[in-house]
């Protein structure tokens, strides 16, 4: 167990609809990441947030937006949702802003299957 | 920008023995961080081991270790008395070190251990 929670475990909902995936980072780490894991593109890093601030921003879609609350939880809300968007979103977290041998511990992931 | 290559086909390994997973990289930079992560079937992602570009030790972490070779860019990991819970799929990533916080992936390499 690394520590980060993410919820809900399976999610499944139908094109057009919006969605907000949850994620709890270990105890005293400041950053959060968010990545997508699909069977043709990999893993992708979508975006970082550290101590409520974005910090980097990666392949992430317009219709995707996330944010870090004062209590460093973050979520990531995706809209307008699409059949490619189905995926496995990972959340992992950090202590520091992610630089040097910062280590980016992972989160089970939610699995988003849109129907 | 970064580059990781995993190009082995699946593998079997007999419980007991060791392996080898191969990883190489392309980067202009010249301080950059190298990862492994363990996903198994469950689809967590798990930190293995992590390597500096400029630590002159290989890393080692239990029974994982890192065979760095920095002028050939290839970061291979080694997995010595191989358990039948380490089938999963073997992701190696990089960062670089003072810029870019996100992690660059494999595409993975698939290890099934045989009893």
């Amino acid at each position: 167990d690394s520590g980060v929670t993410q919820t809900p475990k399976h999610l499944i909902t139908a094109t057009g609809q919006r969605v907000t995936l949850r994620c709890s980072p270990r105890s005293g780490d400041l950053s959060v990441y968010w990545y997508q894991q699909s069977l043709d593109q990999g893993l992708q890093f979508l975006i970082q947030y550290y101590n409520g601030e974005e910090r980097a921003k990666g392949n992430i879609l317009e219709r995707f937006s996330a944010q870090q609350f004062p209590d460093l939880h973050s979520e990531l809300n995706l809209s307008s949702l699409e059949l490619g968007d189905s995926a496995l979103y990972f959340c992992a977290s950090s202590v520091a802003g992610g630089r040097g041998a910062d280590t980016q511990y992972f989160g089970p992931g939610t699995r988003l299957t849109v129907l | 920008a970064q580059k990781i290559t995993q190009t082995q086909p699946g593998m079997f390994v007999q419980e007991k023995e060791a392996v080898t997973l191969d990883c190489t990289y392309d980067t202009s930079d010249q301080s950059y961080g190298l990862f492994w992560y363990k996903q198994p079937s469950s689809g967590e992602m798990i930190f293995l081991i992590y390597q500096g570009s400029y630590d002159e030790q290989n890393a080692t972490e239990g029974r994982y270790s890192l065979n760095f070779q920095k002028a050939r860019k290839s970061a291979n990991l080694v997995i010595s008395a191989s358990q039948l819970g380490d089938s999963a799929m073997y992701f190696c990533a990089m960062r670089d070190y003072y810029g870019n916080n996100r992690l660059a992936f494999g595409k993975g390499n698939q290890v099934v251990v045989i009893p």
